[in-house]
């Protein structure tokens, strides 16, 4: 069974830092691009950035809105995903999702939230 | 980037109606290569991720029921609930994937 769990979401002031993680399981991982995306309260869903495979180079591509600011990363050997964010503001609270194993997504983790608030 | 743009924002359907969703986007997502369209519909209910109802436009995931469906080509597009059911209250969003950055609409909530 094909499994994304995201973790590290936590309150955080405003610029700040936070690092989050995407475990995956049920496929070879190192074979699929890891995208991020996010759910704003009220807010539609916004694709953040993605990650591709070492045959791609480990290629990377960010949103307008985060770019600078998040980096998008894997380490195969542990089956894992990241998503660093720096400068963090108010408006990047959300839920934020990863995906894999194709495009469009259709397996996705169950989010984990992240608040930024002084 | 490619703006896609859902209409209406919200939808009131009675139980057993017709819903539709109308997606639009600023240029095309037809490639010519493989003449698919690159535009996919998802449902999204709180406290769930988002589900992948439909691809290349028309094409039904595996275990969504028939009543979901999706048409349309090039810029203009459509999912349509022929009945809708109580389980259905949700936000679609439509997304193109043609092309990154991938882009959302922003999202039609369909309520009883």
């Amino acid at each position: 069974e094909v499994q994304l769990v995201e973790s590290g979401g936590d309150l955080v002031q405003p610029g700040g830092s936070l690092k989050l993680s995407c475990a995956a399981s049920g496929f070879t991982f190192s074979d699929s691009a890891i995208h991020w995306v996010r759910q704003a309260s009220g807010i539609g869903l916004e694709w953040l950035g993605r990650v591709r495979t070492k045959a791609d180079d480990y290629a990377t591509a960010y949103a307008a809105s985060v770019k600078g600011r998040f980096t998008v990363s894997r380490d195969d050997s542990n089956n894992v995903a990241y998503l660093q964010m720096n400068s963090l503001k108010t408006e990047d609270t959300a839920v934020y999702y990863c995906t894999g194993l194709g495009n469009p997504f259709k397996y996705w983790g169950r989010g984990t939230l992240v608040t930024v608030s002084s | 980037d490619i703006v896609v743009t859902q209409s209406p924002d919200s939808l009131s359907v009675s139980l057993g109606e017709r819903a539709t969703v109308n997606c639009k986007s600023n240029q095309s997502v037809l490639y010519s290569y493989n003449n698919k369209n690159y535009l996919a519909w998802y449902q999204h209910k709180p406290g769930q991720p988002p589900k992948l109802l439909i691809y290349w436009a028309s094409t039904r995931e595996s275990g969504v029921p028939d009543r979901f469906s999706g048409s349309g080509s090039g810029t203009d597009f459509t999912l349509t609930i022929s009945s809708l059911q109580a389980e259905d209250v949700a936000i679609y969003y439509c997304q193109q994937y043609y092309l990154t950055p991938q882009t959302f609409g922003q999202g039609t909530k369909v309520e009883i």
